[in-house]
Formats: C-alpha cells, structure tokens, sequence
C-alpha cells in the first residue's frame, strides 16, 4: 500500500521561515507534491518534485530525497495569509493510476 | 475559461435520501477523482476514473456510487447507506497515466449536510 506521513500542526511567527516534512511509502514513486488549502476553499497546487534537491518558486521551495522517501515544503518570509493547512500528494502508478493525499499539517502564523 | 466546476455549494440531505453532487471539467483531462474531507482532516478517495466508461473504488467507497459517460462529467451519487454523510465533497481532475506530474485541479467543493 501507500502511505504518506505528515505533522498534524506546526506554527511560526509572521516573516520567518518555516519547514514541513513528509515521508512517504508507496508501491511505486514519480516524484511528491505539495497543495494548499485554505479554510473552507479547494487545495491549489504549488510544486511538485520528480528528481532529488530543492526546487524554488517565490517564497517556496520544495525539496525531496527519494533515497530517504523524504521531502519538505519550505515556506519563506511568512505572511498572514499563508496560515492554511498544506498537504503533500504522490501518484500512484501502479495498477490503478490515483492521486494520494497526505492528512495535512495545519501551518498557524503568529504576528 | 478552463476550469473544474462542482455544483451545489451547499446541499442539505435528509435522513434516507439519495443526492448527486455534480462535477463538470473542461480542461480535457483523462482524470477524474472524488474526494471526502471531514473537519481537520485530510482528502479521502472516494471513487477515480481514467477513462469513460470506467471507474475504481478508491478507499472509502461504500454508499457512494459514480458514473463516466461523459469525459466532461463525474458525478457522485451519496446513497441512504452512507451513515455518515455529512461533509466537504471535492473533484478533481488531472492528466492521466504517461505523466509523472500530480497536479491536480480541484472544484470549489460541496458541503454536504444531513438534517
């Protein structure tokens, strides 16, 4: 089977920097991904990692390490608005081609 | 505009009654899934389909059902034997097997309430 594992809650203080892990265990892995959610809206994609290292996109940077089934999101210079739940997804190839979501970590920002 | 439309917002169930959410997408993907979401949780598959005519349970498809006659259109029909209904229904859509990527594209959801 597929699993992804995540913290359920992590806070930060508005301008920091903050980090969210996600490990992973599937049948057969592409590369990860990373949505967020905020309360009441649909998840929006924000990147997606096939190979190792760090990928960058404005205030957001994603890394993974299929070595380790490891990756984080990676979120700079917290705004207010940033404060949504994030969740990381795989796809799994395998006989039935679906997306997989993680539980979610809910991202608190402090001012 | 190419988007992922579901329809209603909001959808009130009464005890017993069958209800079919819509979910409507004009961005030519293969892809179609179904999700649940329950307060402070993450999404669950209900239902996916890759191609029309054709579609998989995903992990928690009990007292939901589905049809793919359309590429356009995956609606989700919430049965009286789902005992606990009430929650935040999304679709999605994405590009299907040949691709690494998982970018997904989501509606707007619906919540579900039984009254």
């Amino acid at each position: 089977g597929q699993s992804l594992e995540q913290p359920s809650e992590v806070t930060a203080v508005e301008g920091a920097i903050v980090q969210i892990n996600c490990t992973y265990q599937t049948s057969g892995f592409y590369g990860l991904s990373w949505y967020q959610q905020h309360d009441g809206g649909a998840p929006t994609f924000l990147s997606y990692n096939a190979l190792d290292g760090l990928e960058e996109t404005g205030r957001f940077s994603s890394f993974l390490s299929r070595s380790d089934s490891y990756g984080y999101l990676l979120l700079q210079e917290l705004q207010m608005k940033d404060s949504a739940s994030y969740f990381c997804a795989v796809r799994d190839l395998g006989r039935d081609d679906k997306i997989i979501f993680g539980k979610g970590t809910r991202l608190h920002i402090l001012p | 505009d190419g988007g992922i439309t579901q329809s209603p917002k909001y959808l009130f169930r009464k005890e017993g009654q069958n209800v079919t959410l819509s979910c409507e997408q004009n961005l030519n993907h293969d892809a179609m899934y179904w999700y649940r979401q329950d307060p402070g949780q993450g999404l669950r598959l209900i239902y996916y389909s890759q191609i029309v005519n054709d579609f998989q349970k995903g992990d928690i498809a009990e007292g939901y059902s589905v049809s793919r006659e359309k590429k356009e259109s995956f609606p989700l029909t919430v049965t009286s034997a789902q005992k606990n209904p009430t929650a935040f229904y999304l679709c999605a859509s994405s590009t299907s097997t040949g691709t690494m990527n998982t970018e997904a594209f989501f509606g707007q959801g619906t919540r579900l309430t039984v009254v």
